[in-house]
Parts: C-alpha cells; structure tokens; sequence
C-alpha cells in the first residue's frame, strides 16, 4: 500500500511569488490533515477535511493560505503571495479512522 | 504553559541501554496519545499510541501513560544506533476532528 505522499520535496520562491503544494493520501482515507513546522518550533495544525469538507480550518494563519481537496481525494495548499514567515516544512497526514494519522514526507517551502 | 511539553535535549544513550523520553499535557481531558519517531529529512511515522494508564509494549518500545499526573513516557529497551531520531509527542483534540498537537521533540542519540 502506497503511502502518503507529497509534492514538490523542496520550493525555494521569492516573497510575493504563489506556490501550490499537493497532498495524495493513502488510498481509501477520507481525513486529510495539513500540518506545518517551522524553524526550532513544533508541528502545528493548519486544516482538517473529511472527503472534500473542511471540517476544521481554525490553524490556517491567514487569507494567503488556500487550501482545497478535489473530489475528496488529493488535496492542494495553495500560499498567495508568500512571505518570509511562510517558509517551513509543510506535512501532510491522512487517516482511515481520524485518529491514527500517517504523515507524509513533507514538502521544505522557502521563502526568499 | 505549553499544551505537550517535551525535552528537547539532546539526549545521548550507550548502545544497549534504556532510552527514556518524556512528555507533559496540559490538557486533563485528553484521551489518546501517540509518539512518533521522525528521522531527519523524513516524515514522522506513528511507532506508539496509547489509550489507557499503565504501560503499553511492543517489542523494545514500551509506552507509559499516567493520566492523573498528566504524564506520557517512552522506553526503548536495548537502544540501537538505528534509534537515533526526533522523537515527538502526540495529543490529539476532543473535539471530533483528532487534529493532533504536538510537543517540539527529543532529539535521542545512540552511542555505539
């Protein structure tokens, strides 16, 4: 079984410039987690979606920050326009039963 | 006060001996708890969660749990070098969504 994954690994974009990072989640897994960790903090919570819901999106930090989830399968984060705060590791998790979650490798975003 | 609180060490261990981590929550209602391991550059990846106070084992890992001291342990017996990793701890929400907070890790290195 094929496992969480992510995509681009690594983005380096100028402040101001849009960067759009994918999630595909395990086969048959309805919950859909972002997460994110930047330099010497924790990994802190952005959204939930249940299929194409967003059932939670209260650690979203701001209006740049879109993120959407096509036919309740992959799903995208959208950062517009970034700025130097935004850089950091962005995992993505997903979930059969909401409460095991199986993360992702991670996408490194930097801003310049 | 922090939600999850952990040692962020380094914390350095004799190949062979007992690793110990440990973890705080401030939150008194929390039911489940899960450590994950997360070797750099790589995504977290679920080793333990436990559900009840006692002690939890499976193989060299054993999870400790005490609700009243709101206290969350993990023991690795006989510590290989391939141990060496972040270890992070794990409390998700009770609110229906399972959106898990996390404390900032142990960092955990096995001498040989």
């Amino acid at each position: 079984e094929a496992g969480v994954t992510q995509f681009p690994s690594h983005s380096v974009i100028e402040k101001g410039q849009t960067v759009t990072l994918r999630c595909d989640p395990i086969s048959g897994h309805d919950n859909l987690y972002w997460y994110r960790r930047v330099m010497g903090k924790e990994i802190k919570f952005l959204l939930h979606f249940v299929k194409e819901s967003k059932q939670d999106e209260s650690g979203m930090p701001n209006n740049r920050f879109l993120a959407e989830r096509t036919g309740g399968t992959y799903s995208t984060l959208k950062v517009q326009p970034a700025e130097l705060e935004d850089s950091g590791v962005y995992f993505c998790a997903s979930s059969q039963t909401a409460i095991e979650q199986y993360f992702g490798p991670g996408t490194r975003l930097t801003v310049t | 006060q922090k939600e999850v609180e952990q040692n962020s060490g380094p914390l350095s261990v004799p190949e062979g001996a007992i690793a110990s981590l440990n973890c705080t929550y401030s939150d008194r209602v929390s039911q489940s708890f899960f450590w994950y391991r997360q070797y750099s550059g790589k995504s977290p990846e679920l080793i333990m969660s436990i559900y009840s106070n006692g002690d939890k084992e499976d193989g060299r890992f054993t999870a400790q749990l005490n609700k009243a001291s709101q206290y969350v342990s993990l023991l690795i017996r006989d510590s290989q070098p391939s141990d060496s990793a972040t270890y992070l701890c794990a409390v998700p929400s009770n609110f229906g969504n399972e959106k898990l907070t996390f404390g900032t890790g142990t960092r955990l290195t096995i001498i040989p």
